[in-house]
């Protein structure tokens, strides 16, 4: 079946511009998480949600970074007034309930100019 | 908070052998481990887990230990392939259920 979609896959902006990234997770998964990547590095969490539960926003590391998750399915990562140590790869993952599983879309890369 | 970290940051090796790629971690309350691979432009894709009520788990040609003593984790491939080439993460959990630490990864490069 078809797994985690993100897009886009590629994003170039200016420092300042607000940005959207949109995740797709695996359908019937109920559990979706946002890491970052930055270059050359391991994954950094950013946020988590399940089901209808308050997420779990302890990774975000400012308050220009927010996310949504509408209708338990589809995801958005929020930045706003980006900044060049913004510049990443943003990876989705979700999990099915009961299983603990994660598994990641393809990424998005953000690259602050 | 606590990480996990991993031991070597590149292995080569030569097609046909087998790979052994080590992590440790420090948080002697993770219960679920857990190994990807990432290539190039790509997601993490997942290998392999283990729970820390096991030891040992095999995959097709991937066999995860782990050593809650010394708490360290080790990914072995069988007959490594130029394919296999990529870099493999570590991540733990405190409970599957929640979110994962990732160490930095190694970069397995298999040589023809």
């Amino acid at each position: 079946g078809a797994g985690v979609s993100q897009s886009p896959s590629n994003k170039v902006t200016e420092k300042g511009k607000d940005v959207e990234l949109r995740c797709d997770p695996i359908s019937g998964h109920t559990a979706l998480y946002w890491y970052r990547q930055s270059l050359g590095q391991g994954l950094e969490f950013l946020i988590y949600f399940q089901g209808n539960s308050a997420p779990d926003k302890s990774g975000l590391p400012s308050d220009r970074f927010s996310a949504e998750r509408t209708g338990g399915s589809v995801s958005t990562l929020t930045i706003q007034r980006t900044q060049q140590e913004d510049s990443a790869v943003y990876l989705c993952a979700s999990r099915s309930t009961g299983a603990y599983t994660q598994y990641f879309g393809p990424g998005t890369r953000l690259t602050v100019l | 908070g606590e990480s996990v970290g991993l031991h070597l940051p590149t292995l080569s090796v030569q097609e046909g052998d087998n790979s052994i790629i080590n992590c440790a971690y420090s948080n002697s309350a993770s219960d679920y481990f857990i190994w990807y691979k990432q290539e190039s432009g790509k997601g993490p894709q997942f290998i392999i887990d283990i729970r820390s009520n096991m030891d040992k788990r095999q995959g097709q040609r991937v066999t995860v230990l782990l050593n809650k003593t010394v708490k360290h984790l080790s990914l072995q491939i069988a007959a490594t392939q130029p394919g296999d080439s990529a870099v493999y993460f570590c991540a733990e959990s405190a409970s599957g259920y929640s979110t994962l630490t990732f160490g930095k990864g190694t970069m397995l490069l298999v040589s023809p």
